[in-house]
């Protein structure tokens, strides 16, 4: 059964950056990994994508090993409004686009 | 236009009304989804629609009905619902339902409070 755990909450400060994990033991050898981002009641938010190294985009890299069992949302000199839940997700061996645990980054002045 | 868009933002409702939900999006996208979620937890999945047709039903329960009239529009008819079920219902869309790439975009939701 596809499983994709992260750790339940991290704390930073301001202008640090913040590196949060994802366990997904399952995942598909076509599917790539997807990080998003939720305020309260709010959908989430796309962050950014990948399938193995590294990728980087505006807001955030994310770096994947060579046996894709787990992956790293990288988030560079974060803000007090970066405070949020963050969501990894691997597509699994049946498409359903399951989410993880998610990790509530709360980030303090 | 990249927005999912969802109706009505709140809806309180007693356990023996009818009720829907609704979900837009002019992507053109073929894949709809419906996800429930309660408070600190993941959204979870509960229907998946592709190019119309339902392709994933998560064992919901029947008192929550999904209906696809065309590729733009998803519905969640709602009957009978338990105090169990208030949450945030979220409609997401994606280009394909098969596709690996796992890019979805969600609307923000309609609360649910069942009384």
């Amino acid at each position: 059964l596809a499983k994709t755990t992260q750790p339940i909450s991290m704390d930073s400060y301001e202008g640090q950056e913040v590196n949060i994990t994802c366990s997904h033991n399952n995942i598909a050898t076509n599917d790539y990994i997807t990080w998003y981002q939720q305020f309260p009641s709010q959908g989430p938010r796309f962050i950014i994508q990948g399938y193995k190294t590294k990728v980087t985009n505006e807001v955030a890299s994310l770096f994947i090993p060579a046996d894709r069992k787990s992956s790293t949302l990288s988030l560079p000199r974060v803000s007090l409004s970066d405070t949020a839940v963050y969501y990894c997700l691997g597509g699994g061996a049946t498409n359903k686009l399951i989410f993880g645990t998610g990790t509530l980054l709360a980030v303090q002045p | 236009d990249t927005e999912v868009t969802q109706t009505p933002k709140h809806l309180v409702m007693g356990m023996t009304n009818k009720k829907s939900l609704k979900c837009e999006q002019h992507m053109g996208h073929r894949a709809m989804y419906w996800y429930k979620q309660k408070a600190k937890k993941p959204p979870e999945l509960m229907f998946v629609y592709s190019y119309e047709k339902l392709s994933i039903n998560e064992s919901v329960p029947s008192r929550f009905s999904p209906e696809c009239p065309n590729s733009s529009l998803l519905n969640l008819h709602l009957h009978a619902l338990q105090p169990e079920d208030s949450a945030l219902y979220l409609c997401a869309s994606s280009q394909r339902q098969r596709q690996n790439t796992g890019e979805l975009f969600f609307g923000e939701g309609s609360r649910l409070t069942v009384l």
